[in-house]
């Protein structure tokens, strides 16, 4: 079975930083372009950002709002994806979704269960 | 970017009736279009790539259709459990961006 899981989410300071994690299992991982994706409270769905596969070289690419600020990283051994948050801000409270893409044609075929990050003082 | 323009932002049906969501996109993404299902409390699930394509274990009452710049959602024979808020995401390029959801109720 496919899973992605999610964890490292909580409440942080303005200006704070935080590591999300998503352990995956039930898929070579490697094989896979995996994405960030979050959801503000009553908003809509953000992409932030994905890195891409062994064949296409980890790369990554990131929306806008996030280029700068975070960071997404994978630890290929452990088959983990991981988002590195810095000089977070209020705007930044939601709740994190790691998700595989599943390559061409392009979509979110399996999604974890997601992580709250809030952004407070 | 491509901004994903999502019509109603909430609607009401009946059961047993048959709804339509529209995305409009800022330019041509030709036919690189998905559609997801949030319902509440859970993650989103996909329901229709490729604009067309009905994802693997949803209702064959989800349709898919538009090309170019104009895409929609038709959901048939309404039941309870669909409930739900229902996006549609980009994929032509990046940033793959998302509509502003729809919000389904059941009257």
């Amino acid at each position: 079975e496919v899973k992605l899981v999610e964890s490292g989410g909580g409440l942080v300071q303005p200006g704070g930083s935080l590591r999300l994690s998503c352990a995956t299992s039930g898929f070579t991982f490697t094989d896979y372009y995996m994405s960030w994706v979050r959801q503000p409270p009553g908003k809509a769905l953000e992409w932030l950002g994905f890195i891409r596969n062994k064949a296409n070289g980890y790369t990554t690419e990131y929306s806008a709002s996030v280029k700068g600020r975070f960071t997404i990283s994978r630890d290929n051994s452990q088959s983990i994806l991981y988002l590195q948050m810095n000089t977070l801000r209020a705007e930044d409270s939601a709740t994190y979704y790691c998700a595989r893409d599943y390559g061409y044609p392009w979509y979110f075929d399996v999604w974890g269960a997601g992580t709250t990050v809030t952004v407070s003082s | 970017d491509i901004q994903m323009t999502q019509s109603p932002a909430s609607l009401s049906a009946s059961v047993g009736e048959t709804v339509t969501i529209t995305c409009g996109a800022s330019e041509n993404i030709y036919g690189a279009l998905n559609w997801y299902q949030r319902k509440q409390g859970k993650s989103p699930q996909l329901l229709i790539y490729g604009a067309t394509n009905l994802a693997d274990g949803m209702s064959s009452r989800f349709s898919g259709s538009g090309s170019g710049r104009q895409y929609s959602l038709k959901i048939s024979s309404l039941h309870p459990d669909d409930v739900a808020t229902y996006y549609c995401q980009n994929v032509l390029s990046t940033p793959w961006t998302f509509g502003g959801g729809t919000k389904l109720e059941i009257k």
